[in-house]
């Protein structure tokens, strides 16, 4: 049962416009999200972060909103760039354990 | 600050066969985890480890996954024998503490033919 759901495996936008990832979880006692970034033949990187007692957090061109009644999350980047071309994760955790729950990851494709 | 280090970076055997794979986390990181990331999946947990200590293995299958981090710094995963089922690319992320943000290393990518 996967409790972490992204739904789109793959997204194109153009250079300049904004892209925006999705992400949907069914365990109601997840209460911290994040989002990594993946390049090819590297690991993870973290990029953003946001807690249940938010509904929004900015860093620079990244935003990440959460819906909790909608058990909802997005990950915002505006504007796109091409270095942004990469696999996006969701990740999620509470209930006391830190250990990360991850979605299966949306390929971005940012075109110049 | 160097990062996390693994190795081999690429691994090919036969089914049967056993494979270890070596990770060094970031100096100082008390926490260790293993993932398992199956082509067009998420990252999922294997085991993770607090200082030398398992703090979590429900996810090792353990009939042929091991794992180990005798002197709670660097760790070794042991899969004896795999199986084709056992292709992905094992991840290995340490953190200082738990919650903090965990930092991953480029990965073993292991084909079992």
């Amino acid at each position: 049962d996967q409790q972490v759901k992204q739904n789109s495996p793959s997204l194109s936008v153009q250079e300049g416009r904004i892209s925006i990832l999705n992400c949907d979880y069914t365990n109601s006692m997840f209460d911290y999200f994040l989002w990594y970034k993946k390049y090819p033949a590297e690991g993870p990187t973290f990029l953003i972060s946001i807690s249940s007692i938010k509904d929004k957090n900015e860093d620079g061109r990244f935003t990440v909103f959460l819906n909790k009644s909608a058990k909802h999350l997005s990950l915002h980047i505006v504007p796109s760039q091409p270095g942004d071309s990469a696999v996006y994760f969701c990740a999620a955790t509470g209930a006391g354990s830190y250990q990360l729950t991850f979605g299966k990851g949306t390929k971005l494709s940012v075109i110049p | 600050e160097a990062g996390v280090a693994q190795s081999p970076r690429y691994k090919i055997i036969e089914k049967r066969q056993s494979v270890a794979f070596w990770c060094n986390p970031i100096s100082g990181h008390a926490t260790l985890y293993w993932y398992q990331q199956i082509l067009g999946q998420g990252p999922k947990l294997l085991i993770q480890f607090q200082n030398n200590g398992v703090v979590d293995d429900s996810q090792l299958p353990k009939d042929r996954f091991s794992a180990e981090r005798l002197k709670g710094v660097d760790s070794t995963l042991k899969i004896q024998p795999a199986k084709l089922e056992d292709s992905a690319v094992y991840l290995c992320a340490s953190n200082r503490a738990l919650g903090d943000e965990q930092f991953f290393g480029p990965g073993t990518r292991l084909t079992v033919l």
